[in-house]
């Protein structure tokens, strides 16, 4: 089992629509839970963080954590065709500083 | 702050050639991550270092890879011989261990090993 599971996509939603990306992990030790977007030949770029249990907003983002069933969510409102993106979930776990990433989920917004 | 910067951008060389990857972190962070991207794999994490001292060093794939931070603003990463398999986008990152110890990500460099 991945550390950090993701699937891959394409996840197709059309503008103006709520895509909801999802992302598991394995560690229950699990401290800090990280959104990275990378377009296609750029560099990954934090969106969200969350460290607990609940929903985090900010603007058309929503992250939303749940550890006792160790998954993490990003929702995304009124999506727009620049959404479209490599959306990464990454994982710190207690004790270190090294992030684990998932493979991520491609998302597309269909104009 | 102008981020953080690596160079080259991107690099083309032949199979068995020495490559050196070059990183300068966001002035002021004191720890620095070496990734390295492919389709396959995605985003692993080689090593990283801890005010300049390397901490973690386990996802470094063989001992052709060898890493150095010899002070807080440039490290480098090196691959002697290279093969086509290093093929793949290397990215460093920064972070300052403040709450959320939240990353950093340069430009990336796009090695191609022919």
């Amino acid at each position: 089992q991945k550390e950090v599971e993701q699937n891959s996509g394409p996840l197709s939603v059309p503008e103006g629509a709520i895509a909801s990306l999802n992302c598991t992990y394995s560690d229950r030790v699990s401290q800090s839970f990280f959104w990275y977007r990378q377009y296609s030949g750029k560099s990954p770029e934090l969106i969200m963080s969350i460290y607990s249990n609940g929903d985090k907003e900010d603007g058309r983002f929503t992250a939303q954590l749940n550890k006792a069933s160790q998954y993490v969510s990003l929702l995304i409102r009124d999506s727009q065709p620049s959404d479209s993106a490599t959306y990464l979930c990454a994982v710190r776990n207690s004790g270190t500083y090294k992030y684990i990433f998932g493979t991520g989920t491609r998302l597309k917004v269909l104009a | 702050d102008a981020g953080v910067i690596q160079s080259p951008r991107h690099e083309v060389t032949e199979m068995g050639q020495e490559v050196t990857l070059r990183c300068k972190p966001i002035s002021g962070h004191d720890y620095l991550f070496w990734y390295r991207q492919t389709m396959m794999r995605g985003l692993e994490l080689l090593i990283y270092f801890n005010n300049n001292v390397p901490i973690d060093d386990s996802g470094m794939p063989e001992d052709r890879f060898s890493a150095k931070m010899p002070n807080a603003s440039f490290s480098t990463l090196k691959i002697q011989p290279s093969e086509p398999r290093d093929s793949a986008v290397y990215f460093c990152a920064s972070s300052l261990w403040t709450g959320m110890n939240i990353q950093y990500f340069g430009a990336g460099t796009r090695l191609s090993v022919l």
